[in-house]
């Protein structure tokens, strides 16, 4: 079974700019949820997909924003890109019913501000 | 609010020495914990988790964890470390929120291995 990816796998922009992330969950897997990576903050999470429904939103401004697709592939967009924007961004995928589910990861999207 | 604490952020050990990082974690509930490696420029990979029963929890690559209710710890070990495990390591507490799944992170700790 082919794992969670991610596209594109580096990313440039300057601030700004707009960038939009995509996610491909294991098949099967329902749930998407993004974190975001950074050296100062750690891993912090940002929004949980279900079924094209956000269920569950981190503390982040609202320059960051995702939707899922019905075939639970999911985007993120951040706009007006700022230098602190620059991170690691992972994607994880799961089976997403009610009880706590084991969350697969993706390789993440580096992006980059300048 | 869940949180998760590593006090180690960098330990250094030598090949076939043994190991063991530590994790504290608050969180109301019993807990659903995993201990995640990340190496340069990749993402996470789930090294082993506990949701309940045996608190002694064996995953892959080696690695063992015990989860100690009364202290509120989930510490990783291994009896032999390996150049190859070189990497850093992250625990982590899962949550159920609004028939939601998230996980909170600890700060990491990065391990070196002398040869």
């Amino acid at each position: 079974k082919a794992g969670v990816t991610q596209t594109p796998r580096y990313l440039i922009k300057t601030r700004g700019q707009q960038v939009t992330l995509s996610c491909s969950p294991i098949s099967g897997h329902r749930s998407v949820s993004w974190y975001q990576q950074t050296p100062g903050q750690g891993l912090q999470f940002l929004f949980e997909y279900f079924s094209e429904t956000q269920r569950n939103k981190g503390n982040f401004p609202g320059r960051f924003s995702g939707r899922q697709f019905s075939n639970s592939r999911s985007e993120m967009n951040v706009s007006t890109l700022e230098l602190g924007d620059s991170a690691l961004y992972l994607c994880a995928s799961s089976l997403g019913s009610r009880s706590y589910n084991e969350q697969f990861f993706g390789p993440g999207t580096r992006l980059t501000v300048l | 609010a869940q949180s998760v604490t590593q006090p180690d952020i960098h330990i250094t050990v030598s090949e076939g020495a043994s190991l063991e990082l530590r994790c504290n974690y608050s969180y109301g509930a019993t807990p659903y914990l995993f201990w995640y490696v990340q190496s340069p420029g990749q993402g996470l990979q789930l090294l082993l988790k506990y949701f309940s029963g045996d608190t002694l929890v064996q995953g892959i690559k080696g690695f063992e964890a015990e989860f100690k209710r009364s202290q509120s710890s989930f510490n990783l070990r291994k009896p032999s470390v390996h150049w190859s495990d070189a990497a850093e390591y992250f625990c982590a507490v899962g949550e159920t929120l609004d028939a939601g799944n998230m996980l909170t992170f600890g700060g990491g700790t990065r391990l070196m291995v002398k040869p």
